[in-house]
C-alpha cells in the first residue's frame, strides 16, 4: 500500500511561515490534496491538485512539490491556523485507494 | 449552499450494526461520488469506501469488505453507510465527504459511533 509520511508536529510563532512536509514515493506523479482539521471539527480542504486553493481559502495557504515531498506552506501564520493538517493522494494500487498521511499538528507559539 | 448533514450519535454493542445517513443539499446530488472516512479517537483519517450517487456502484477498502455497505436514495438525496459486526475498535467519528477530482471538497459534520458492551 502507498504510504504518506508526515512529521507529528510543527511549531511556529505568529507572523512567521509554517512549512508542513508530506513524503511519498514518486509523489511527483500524483495529485496531492491538503486538509485542515481544527479540534472537534470536520476536515476542510485547503489545497487541491498540489497547489490550487478552493474558494474562500486565504492566499496565505499554498502547496508545492519537489522530489518525493509535497509541502503545505502557511504564510503569516495566525493563532487561528492552529490545527491538524493532513495530506492525501489517490493510489489505485492501494487497499485504501484514497490515502491520507498521518497528520501534522501545527502549534502557534 | 452546499451541505452534507449526517445523522446523530450512535451507541451500539459489539456484534451489532450501525447505519449512518448523509443528506446532501445545494448541488445536483447525482453528479458526484460520496466517500466515507472515519477517525478513531486521537488518530488520523481512514478511507472506508465510495459510492456513485447516480449509478449506486460502490468500492470498499479491503479492510471493510464484507462488513460495509454503502447505499443511496436519490429521491431523498441521501447516502447511507452501514457497518456490521461492530467491534470496540470501530469506535470513531464517521464522516461522509463529496468527491471532486479525487479530493474531498465538502464534508459532513461527522457522526460519533461508540461500540461498547
Amino acid at each position: 500500500s502507498y504510504v504518506l509520511t508526515q512529521a507529528p508536529s510543527v511549531s511556529v510563532a505568529p507572523g512567521q511561515t509554517a512549512s508542513i512536509p508530506c513524503g511519498g514515493n514518486r509523489i511527483g506523479r500524483k495529485s496531492v490534496h491538503w486538509y485542515q482539521q481544527k479540534e472537534g471539527q470536520a476536515p476542510v480542504l485547503v489545497v487541491y491538485k498540489d497547489s490550487a486553493r478552493p474558494s474562500g481559502i486565504p492566499e496565505r495557504f499554498s502547496g508545492s512539490k519537489s522530489g518525493n515531498t509535497a509541502t503545505l506552506t502557511i504564510s503569516r501564520v495566525e493563532a487561528g491556523d492552529e490545527a491538524d493538517y493532513f495530506c492525501q493522494v489517490w493510489d489505485s494500487r492501494s487497499d485504501h485507494a484514497w490515502v491520507f498521511g498521518g497528520g501534522t499538528k501545527l502549534t502557534v507559539l | 449552499q452546499v451541505q452534507l448533514v449526517q445523522s446523530g450519535t450512535e451507541v451500539q454493542k459489539p456484534g451489532a450494526s450501525v447505519k449512518v445517513s448523509c443528506k446532501a443539499s445545494g448541488y445536483t446530488f447525482t453528479n458526484y461520488y460520496i466517500h466515507w472516512v472515519r477517525q478513531a479517537p486521537g488518530q488520523g483519517l481512514e478511507w472506508m469506501g465510495i459510492i456513485n450517487a447516480s449509478a449506486g456502484s460502490t468500492s470498499y477498502a479491503q479492510t471493510f469488505q464484507g462488513r460495509l455497505t454503502l447505499t443511496r436514495d436519490t429521491s431523498a438525496r441521501t447516502v447511507y453507510m452501514e457497518l456490521n459486526s461492530l467491534r470496540s475498535d470501530d469506535t470513531a467519528v464517521y464522516y461522509c465527504a463529496r468527491d471532486r477530482s479525487d479530493a474531498f471538497d465538502m464534508w459532513g459534520q461527522g457522526t460519533k459511533v461508540t461500540v461498547s458492551s
